[in-house]
């Protein structure tokens, strides 16, 4: 079975500092991994991905993360917060391995409050 | 068009109503998905289709009954809901079923649904 650990359930930053919001995983297989940002009343919206390749992805909106196998780690990171990115992130993961559902498994959620 | 849209945003009723929620994409994607969301907490999957038939049901009550018509709609027919299936129900779409693991999802808006 595959599962997504988001440990804070609150991360608090002053705008203009940089930000990391934690997410660990456990899977069977490779996992491929996903963030997602949900503004309040509204959908999630795709952040970046991790298949394979380069370990430093990527992202929408000036966000990067950083894959650690070694640590089965896939934080989220960004170099300057900015308060319009307060919001509710969620990791995800896809096990390659098989016998489960195609959807995706998220963690819990972390409220990300940026202050002015 | 490069959006998940859902109908209605917002919908309330009792426990003998007979009630259908609609997502629609334009995007091309072959499999669609249905997620519930209860406040606080991440999207748990309901129901995956795959090229308009339905590969995952994770288990969901009968009172939730999925159809896909064509491979632009998905519908989630409800029926004697309980008070505890109030949530916000949340439509994704992505690509293809091929590399289905590859693909990020794509979600809608999402419906609030109150059961009274």
């Amino acid at each position: 079975a595959q599962s997504v650990a988001q440990p804070e359930d609150q991360v608090n930053v002053a705008e203009g500092n940089p930000l990391t919001v934690k997410c660990t995983y456990s899977v069977s297989g490779n996992p491929y991994l996903f963030w997602y940002v949900q503004y309040p009343n509204r959908g999630l919206q795709f952040l970046l991905k991790y298949i394979t390749g380069d370990n430093l992805v990527k992202g929408s909106y000036g966000f990067e993360a950083e894959f650690n196998k070694s640590q089965t780690s896939f934080h989220l990171k960004k170099p300057s917060a900015l308060v319009s990115g307060s919001a509710l992130y969620f990791c995800a993961v896809r096990d390659t391995s098989g016998g489960g559902a195609d959807g995706l498994t998220f963690g819990k959620g972390t409220h990300l409050i940026i202050q002015p | 068009d490069t959006e998940v849209t859902q109908t209605p945003k917002h919908l309330v009723m009792g426990m003998t109503n007979k009630k259908s929620l609609k997502c629609e994409q334009h995007m091309g994607h072959r499999a669609m998905y249905w997620y519930k969301q209860k406040a606080k907490k991440p999207p748990e999957l309901m129901f995956v289709y795959s090229y308009e038939k339905l590969s995952i049901n994770e288990s969901v009550p009968s009172r939730f009954s999925p159809e896909c018509p064509n491979s632009s709609l998905l519908n989630l027919h409800l029926h004697a809901l309980q008070p505890e299936d109030s949530a916000l129900y949340l439509c994704a779409s992505s690509p293809d079923r091929s590399g289905l693991i590859y693909n990020e999802q794509f979600f809608g808006p999402g419906t609030r649904l109150t059961v009274l």
